[in-house]
């Protein structure tokens, strides 16, 4: 499709996996941006790309949280050793460009939920 | 801290009627705002932007802007049951981050057949 792609759209996973996440961006967009929605929260920030390089990783909330870009496309978001507070859904944006004059489209996003 | 603050609602309105959403936020600097809508379970929904002072028209949209008063508003006129969903305000800041959408908390609108 035309919108940006993201899976597994639904996962359960234990307390104390780890679980991956794949993010497949808008075709010709160079930047790529991990956002996180809880219950009850906002959207939060978590990571950003310029092409496979993430000059911001400043949103990630540990360092069980990682993240990488390959090809300037794909994405993948990893969570070690889950905890039950991870649970939220985790939603991939990208935008043709980097630059704050640059709408971001957001993919369906992945539902986690750690029990 | 550099917040967006929105009201929560929900805002009801009756069908065909012009709903308005505000939205408030702390960095004067900021350049760029965003209106996204996001159905519930679903991802948001970019519906329109706005970088400078004044109205920009969409449809029945209309996002109006004033950095004097860092207030931003989107007005939905001949508002349909299909509108009815969160509204997320959200803003790029000013300086080190200035590609981070910062998000209020969403403001929940219902149109009432």
């Amino acid at each position: 499709g035309a919108g940006v792609s993201q899976s597994p759209s639904n996962k359960v996973t234990e307390k104390g996996k780890d679980v991956e996440l794949r993010c497949d961006p808008i075709s010709g967009h160079t930047a790529l941006y991990w956002y996180r929605q809880s219950l009850g929260q906002g959207l939060e920030f978590l990571i950003y790309f310029q092409g496979n390089s993430a000059p911001d990783k400043s949103g990630l909330p540990s360092d069980r949280f990682s993240a990488e870009r390959t090809g300037g496309s794909v994405s993948t978001l990893t969570i070690q050793r889950t905890q039950q507070e991870d649970s939220a859904v985790y939603l991939c944006a990208s935008s043709l460009f980097e630059g704050n004059n640059q709408p971001q489209h957001f993919g369906d996003g992945t539902r986690l939920s750690i029990l | 801290q550099k917040e967006v603050e929105q009201n929560s609602g929900p805002l009801s309105v009756p069908e065909g009627a012009i709903a308005s959403l505000n939205c408030t936020y702390s960095d004067r600097g900021s350049q760029s705002f965003f209106w996204y809508r996001q159905y519930s379970g679903k991802s948001p929904e970019l519906i329109m932007f706005i970088y400078s002072n004044g109205d920009k028209e969409d449809g029945r949209f209309t996002a109006q802007l004033n950095k004097a008063s860092q207030y931003v508003s989107l007005l939905i006129r001949d508002s349909q049951p299909s509108d009815s969903a969160t509204y997320l305000c959200a803003v790029i800041p000013s300086g080190a981050g200035s590609y981070q959408l910062t998000f209020g908390k969403g403001t929940k609108l219902s149109v009432i057949p």
